[in-house]
């Protein structure tokens, strides 16, 4: 069974500075995907960044980068530049084959102006 | 990019009625579906597998015949909560993957039920 760890409930970052949110993740597979996912107060799931195992390098898209360790089974999201937009929820997930997207339990980013 | 539209956003019933929440894939075909719940402040909890042409698959603790999931073609995946009651009350959320794009999941809005 897939496992999805994250041990910040909250965290606040200045408005323009960098924060990192931290995701471990336990499983038994060999091949599997890795999501952090934004969840504003619409409550609308949104996809910031996607990463395959397979791949050594580190998913990069604008503002946002990961930290993939594999053998650590960790999964960081890096946020830089931080804007006010960027405030919400952010959840990390795995899944793996046909496995359904397992989530973490979540932490709330707050930015502060 | 690919959509998936859930409908309605929200809804208000009284206790032990019937409530049918869709879930459509737009532009992509989808064999698979998640429906999803999430109570406030915490993580989305997988209720069930919605496998189009056959039954669903569903979470430990997750109860089959009250939540019922129908999966009748590869673009609709329905969930109707029946006989409602307040503890019921949360937020449902779809998804749905698009085998196209390796395995990228899109979700709904979410639907808020409130049970009176």
């Amino acid at each position: 069974a897939q496992t999805v760890t994250q041990s910040q409930p909250e965290m606040s970052v200045q408005e323009a500075e960098t924060v990192t949110l931290s995701c471990t993740y336990d499983t038994s597979e060999s091949d599997y995907y890795l999501f952090w996912y934004k969840q504003p107060p619409s409550r609308q799931m949104i996809l910031v960044i996607r990463q395959e195992a397979y791949k050594q390098q580190n998913a990069t898209e604008n503002r946002f980068s990961v930290n993939f360790q594999k053998a650590a089974k960790s999964f960081s999201l890096k946020i830089s530049d931080s804007q006010l937009g960027d405030a919400a929820m952010y959840f990390c997930a795995s899944v793996s084959g046909n496995t359904p997207l397992v989530f973490g339990k979540g932490t709330r980013l707050s930015v502060i102006a | 990019g690919a959509v998936v539209s859930q409908h309605p956003s929200w809804v208000i019933c009284k206790s032990g009625t019937s409530v049918k929440i869709e879930c459509r894939s737009l532009d992509f075909q989808a064999t698979t579906m998640f429906w999803y719940r999430q109570f406030p402040k915490q993580s989305l909890m997988l209720m069930a597998t919605s496998n189009e042409g056959s039954k669903a698959t569903y979470e430990q603790g997750v109860e089959k015949d009250k939540f019922l999931i129908n999966h009748a073609s590869l673009t609709l995946s329905t969930l109707t909560v029946t006989s409602a009651h307040p503890e019921d009350s949360s937020f449902y959320i779809c998804s749905a993957a698009d085998r196209r794009s390796n395995e990228k999941l899109f979700f709904g809005s979410g639907t808020q039920l409130s049970v009176l």
